[in-house]
């Protein structure tokens, strides 16, 4: 159980195009998802976290228009890449939690790796 | 300083040795205590998860919380290569509302050589 899935696993796309990540619980309800970005040989930053039906709350330094999310349903989120520049190129990961399921487990998605030419 | 400090690596280690990982943090509003997984170019995948101080074992896997000197461990014993990943140490605190946040090192590179 509690698994997360992402689409795409990968994308390319040309600099000022925007992009969309899908974001899926498969097989529980999640009231809350998070977005991740890790660079190369760092460590998982979080963007944002969103609760179901409610508007997204964004981390310090993290551009709200830019990056788009969307959490309509307890199984889906999306994060919209809007305008991407090769300085977004990274591997987006989204988490989901079930706050009935306890505060502390978030289950991660195998993550999408972005690559702006 | 930052809020969650981990070793980097890499650490490689024959089979079979016992492997110790470890992380600090400054905060100390945090509560809850992880450390995952992860693969090349693959998502974290949750190992342990402890809230108080002291021990919890699970198979070949230990992890120790001692919140007096906001220090965890990773014991992992008879090591495999099966275990060579990124391993983070994650802690989550409340963030607003009903809301926690993970806060993550920054990973310790396992190789365990046959």
């Amino acid at each position: 159980g509690a698994v997360v899935s992402q689409h795409p696993s990968w994308v390319i796309c040309k600099s000022g195009t925007s992009v969309k990540i899908e974001c899926r619980s498969l097989d529980f309800q999640a009231t809350t998802m998070f977005w991740y970005r890790q660079f190369p040989k760092q460590s998982l930053m979080l963007m944002a976290t969103s609760n179901e039906g409610s508007k997204a709350t964004y981390e310090q330094g993290v551009e709200k228009d830019k990056f788009l999310i969307n959490h309509a349903s307890l199984t889906l989120s999306t994060l919209t890449v809007t305008s991407a520049h090769p300085e977004d190129s990274s591997f987006y990961i989204c988490s989901a939690e079930n706050r009935l399921a306890g505060a502390y487990e978030q289950f991660f998605g195998p993550g999408t790796r972005l690559t702006v030419l | 300083q930052k809020e969650v400090e981990q070793d980097p690596g890499p650490l490689s280690v024959p089979e079979g040795a016992i492997v110790s990982l470890n992380c600090t943090y400054s905060n100390s509003a945090f509560q809850y205590f992880m450390w995952y997984r992860q693969y090349s170019r693959k998502g974290p995948e949750l190992l342990m998860y402890t809230y108080s101080s002291g021990n919890k074992e699970d198979g070949r896997f230990t992890a120790q919380v001692d919140k007096s000197s906001k220090y965890i461990s990773l014991f992992i014993r008879d090591s495999q290569p099966s275990d060579s990943a990124t391993y983070l140490c994650a802690m989550s605190a409340r963030s607003g509302g009903s809301n926690y946040k993970l806060t993550f090192g920054k990973g310790t590179l396992l190789t365990v050589n046959p």
